[in-house]
């Protein structure tokens, strides 16, 4: 079982919808991360989140929109996406930002773009 | 040339086979390394952080060579469980400690 949970684990909206994607973990770790990975391919970081702060923004679009609450949860708000945005997204977390840590990953949301 | 490069396969290994991937990495100056496994449709799962000495975890043992910038995974005994994707990931390399890289993965299906 994963200890970085994620919801929804499917989520299929139109091009025209908000809506968001949760990420929560309670290992006390401090630096959360949102990726996208599409099939056959290995994951891509889209943000990085230390201390509740947005540490990296990897040139995302702005129709992505993180969050970071507080320092167990993570959100990713999404709006007017694109049908080439329909990917897993995953969401994981480390002890703190530094390389040395390895990352835990939660299962994902699937998400599909009609 | 990618920051980190693995052979994607896919590798077809009888179960009890032992199977070994390589994987190199550009900069010298990656200080942190890891092996995850990636299922079909799941998410990458932790398989082993690779240390300077080497490490070993059951039937999986992990090297790292810094002078030939690779690191590598042998499986010994190969179940069929161990059949997936297996991702090599270095710490960042260009924009500091936070960012991983990851590998573009080496697909695994053991045969019975």
């Amino acid at each position: 079982d994963t200890e970085v949970t994620q919801t929804p684990k499917h989520l299929v909206m139109g091009m025209t919808n908000k809506k968001s994607l949760k990420c929560e973990q309670h290992m006390g770790h401090r630096a959360m991360y949102w990726y996208k990975q599409k099939a056959k391919k290995p994951p891509e970081l889209m943000f990085v989140y230390s201390y509740e702060k947005l540490s990296i923004n990897e040139s995302v679009p702005s129709r992505f929109s993180p969050e970071c609450p507080n320092s167990s949860l993570l959100n990713l708000h999404l709006h007017a996406l694109q049908p080439e945005d329909s990917a897993l997204y995953l969401c994981a977390s480390s002890q703190v930002v530094t390389g040395n840590q390895p990352q835990h990953f939660g299962d994902g949301t699937r998400l599909s773009i009609l | 040339r990618k920051e980190v490069e693995q052979d994607p396969g896919p590798f077809n290994v009888p179960e009890g086979a032992t199977v070994a991937f390589n994987c190199t990495y550009s900069n010298s100056a990656s200080q942190s390394f890891f092996w995850y496994r990636q299922d079909c449709r799941k998410e990458p799962k932790l398989l082993m952080s690779v240390y300077s000495s080497g490490n070993e975890d059951g039937r999986f043992t992990a090297q790292l060579n810094r002078a030939s910038q690779y690191i590598s995974l042998l499986i010994r005994d190969s179940k069929l469980s161990d059949s997936a994707t297996y991702l090599c990931v270095v710490n960042g390399s260009n924009f500091g400690n936070e960012k991983l890289t990851f590998g573009t993965g080496t697909r695994l299906t053991i045969i019975p």
